[in-house]
């Protein structure tokens, strides 16, 4: 069964940090991982999508890379925003009829 | 483009209840939608993949009697919880494929809906 772990759980830095969000997944077999955004009492929104065959997706400050082989994606986010706090979310998709199987998040606060 | 809604935003029930919640697609049409629940500080956890026209699929561990799925229209899919208990509480959401672009398996999420049963 696949499980998906997210580091760290929290995370609190002074704006204008660049920064790491870690994500792990224990079956490597997967079509696509995605990166979202939630914020609180809100639903998600979809930050970057990486097919199992690229390294790496960017979107502005945001760029994620994936490691299939070893089952790592990080998600690296430059000159942090107060704006860009928020929980972050990474799911991995097996494929076919599938849903997605999410992490915990990583709770991120940039303070101002 | 890819807009998924979800009705109501928030509902207040009585234990014993039903409650029903509303996915739609708005400018795509969703032969796939999925239902999620998330409780509070966890992940969300796959409840069930909804087919237009056939019985829902439902992960292990959730009864098919008391979450009942309809996808009766390639754009709704309604997710009724049956005799519903303060454990239901929690946060619904669900999300769709585009049957244009079933090829990329992506999935575009509803804004969801808070269930709070007293």
């Amino acid at each position: 069964k696949q499980e998906v772990t997210q580091i760290p759980a929290a995370l609190s830095v002074p704006e204008g940090e660049n920064l790491v969000l870690n994500c792990s997944f224990t079956d490597s077999a997967i079509y696509n991982l995605q990166w979202f955004r939630q914020d609180p009492g809100k639903g998600l929104t979809s930050l970057l999508l990486i097919q199992s065959s690229q390294r790496e997706q960017t979107s502005g400050r945001l760029n994620a890379s994936l490691d299939k082989s070893s089952g790592r994606s990080t998600l690296y986010i430059a000159a942090s925003q107060p704006g860009d706090s928020a929980t972050y979310l990474c799911a991995v998709f097996r494929g076919g009829a599938d849903g997605l199987t999410f992490g915990k998040g990583t709770h991120l606060i940039i303070q101002s | 483009g890819a807009v998924v809604s979800q009705h109501p935003s928030r509902v207040i029930c009585k234990s014993g209840t039903s409650v029903k919640i509303e996915c739609r697609s708005l400018d795509f049409q969703a032969t796939t939608m999925f239902w999620y629940r998330q409780f509070p500080k966890q992940s969300l956890m796959l409840m069930a993949t909804s087919n237009e026209g056939s019985k829902a699929t439902y992960e292990q561990g959730v009864e098919k009697d008391k979450f009942l799925i309809n996808h009766a229209s390639l754009t709704l899919s309604t997710l009724t919880v049956t005799s519903a208990h303060p454990e239901d509480s929690s946060f619904y959401i669900c999300s769709a494929r585009d049957r244009e672009r079933e090829y990329s398996y992506e999935q575009y999420f509803g804004p969801g809906t808070r269930l709070t049963v007293t």
